[in-house]
């Protein structure tokens, strides 16, 4: 099956402008989340969904970064404005249960955002 | 609430030699357990998982863990190490938390420990 895709694989911007993330989950899997993974530290979660709702978004900073998952496939991760310290790599899963928590989360590859 | 540490950020074996990266959580309720392989600009790969069933634990490419909820560990172990193990590890904690936390099913992700494999 395909894996989770994510695009694109890297950007550079400046501090202040803005910047969107793709990601397309494994089909049939309707759990997607959004991972912040900066430079020596392990992923942290920014974001649930379950289908097109979020689940949980409490470490999400809310005045600059959005996501949404309409129709519950694809979701889009924004930036608006960046700072210096938004410089990490940012990982999409998925996963195909809600409930049953023992299942692993398939990652995408990621997409490297550098801001200066 | 859920936390996990990796006691070592570097680890440098020798090919051939065992590995034995060390790990520790904290979780309120009888968690999962993981252990993910992320390779130089490669995505996370699932090496290993505890789910509540046998403590040993065998995963991909000659790993195994071993949950001891006395000690609260869970560290990954491998006999002999090759150079394409060469990677970061992160130990991994999900639990089912409380009922009203039911649906947050969110990876709590260990800072990682590097490994690397000198021939």
């Amino acid at each position: 099956e395909a894996g989770v895709a994510q695009s694109p694989r890297y950007k550079i911007i400046e501090k202040r402008q803005s910047v969107a993330f793709w990601c397309n989950p494994i089909s049939g899997h309707a759990t997607l989340y959004w991972y912040q993974q900066i430079l020596g530290q392990g992923p942290k979660l920014l974001i649930q969904f379950q289908n097109n709702g979020v689940v949980d978004d409490s470490q999400l900073p809310k005045d600059r970064f959005s996501a949404e998952r309409l129709k519950g496939v694809d979701s889009t991760l924004k930036i608006q404005p960046a700072k210096l310290e938004d410089s990490a790599v940012y990982l999409c899963a998925s996963s195909p249960r809600w409930l049953a928590f023992q299942h692993e989360q398939y990652f995408g590859p990621g997409t490297r955002l550098t801001v200066t | 609430a859920q936390s996990v540490t990796q006691l070592d950020s570097h680890v440098s074996v020798s090919e051939g030699t065992p590995v034995l990266l060390r790990c520790n959580y904290s979780s309120s309720y009888s968690p999962s357990l993981f252990w993910y392989v992320q390779h130089p600009n490669k995505g996370l790969q699932l090496l290993l998982k505890y789910t509540s069933a046998a403590t040993l634990v065998k995963g991909i490419n000659g790993f195994e863990a071993e949950f001891k909820k006395s000690e609260t560990s869970f560290h990954l172990t491998k006999p002999s190490a090759h150079m394409s193990d060469a990677a970061e590890y992160f130990c991994v904690v999900s639990d089912p938390g409380s009922r009203e936390d039911t649906g947050r099913r969110a990876l709590t992700f260990g800072s990682g420990t590097r490994l690397q494999v000198q021939p």
